[in-house]
């Protein structure tokens, strides 16, 4: 069935470090990919997107690829602050029947 | 900018009691998905409605969870009995039904505790 697997935290980083977190998928046909961030006792908020192969979304900083190929949509981010601490979430949706898959979160803290 | 909103934010409740969340989707969504969110995973769909219909309940507990969207704008989700081990954060959220690009967008969640 339809999945995603993404990296499990936590991790923790220096201000300013560099952050991939990775996520890979299993879908059949052509699914959209998204992250979500999940701020302390809120809901989940959408980061970034990609509707198709090589797509990039991008969104205060951060970036993921869709690559279809390797079947991946790891975010990045060149420089991490403090406010980046979150649960992030990696999420494909089927293009039929409007579903979607989360993977289990990967929780950051940045330290200053 | 339009939000999903979700009541109550919190709920105590003890074992054995009804206990009931409602959701009022973002205006024209016309799929509104309850999930289940426990603490340190991912976010486990419940139900998930297309208008007033149900297009997936697989997952949802039916001996003692129930969901309704009657006029297919807000929904009500409702557990009776609670168990302990319905703590969690539930979330509702909605999209518009147009082929599969777009993105859900969640409300803030009620988080349930069971005593």
């Amino acid at each position: 069935g339809d999945s995603v697997t993404q990296m499990e935290g936590p991790v923790t980083l220096s201000e300013e470090a560099c952050l991939t977190i990775n996520c890979t998928y299993t879908a059949t046909g052509y699914p959209s990919l998204f992250w979500y961030v999940q701020y302390p006792g809120e809901g989940l908020q959408l980061l970034l997107k990609a509707t198709k192969a090589d797509d990039k979304g991008s969104n205060k900083g951060f970036e993921a690829t869709y690559r279809k190929e390797t079947t991946s949509f790891h975010l990045e981010k060149g420089s991490v602050q403090v406010s980046d601490s979150a649960v992030y979430f990696c999420a494909l949706k089927k293009n039929t029947g409007n579903q979607f898959y989360f993977g289990t979160g990967t929780s950051l803290t940045v330290i200053p | 900018e339009a939000e999903v909103a979700q009541s109550p934010r919190y709920k105590i409740t003890e074992k054995s009691q009804a206990v009931a969340f409602w959701c009022d989707p973002i205006s024209g969504h016309a799929t509104l998905y309850w999930y289940r969110q426990i603490l340190g995973q991912g976010p486990e769909l419940l139900v998930q409605f297309q208008d007033e219909s149900v297009v997936d309940d697989s997952q949802l507990p039916k001996d003692r969870f129930s969901a309704e969207r009657l006029k297919g704008v807000d929904s009500t989700l409702k557990i009776q009995p609670a168990e302990l081990g319905d703590s969690a954060m539930y979330l509702c959220a909605s999209s518009l039904p147009i082929g599969g690009r777009t993105e859900a967008f969640f409300g803030q969640g009620t988080r349930l505790t069971v005593v």
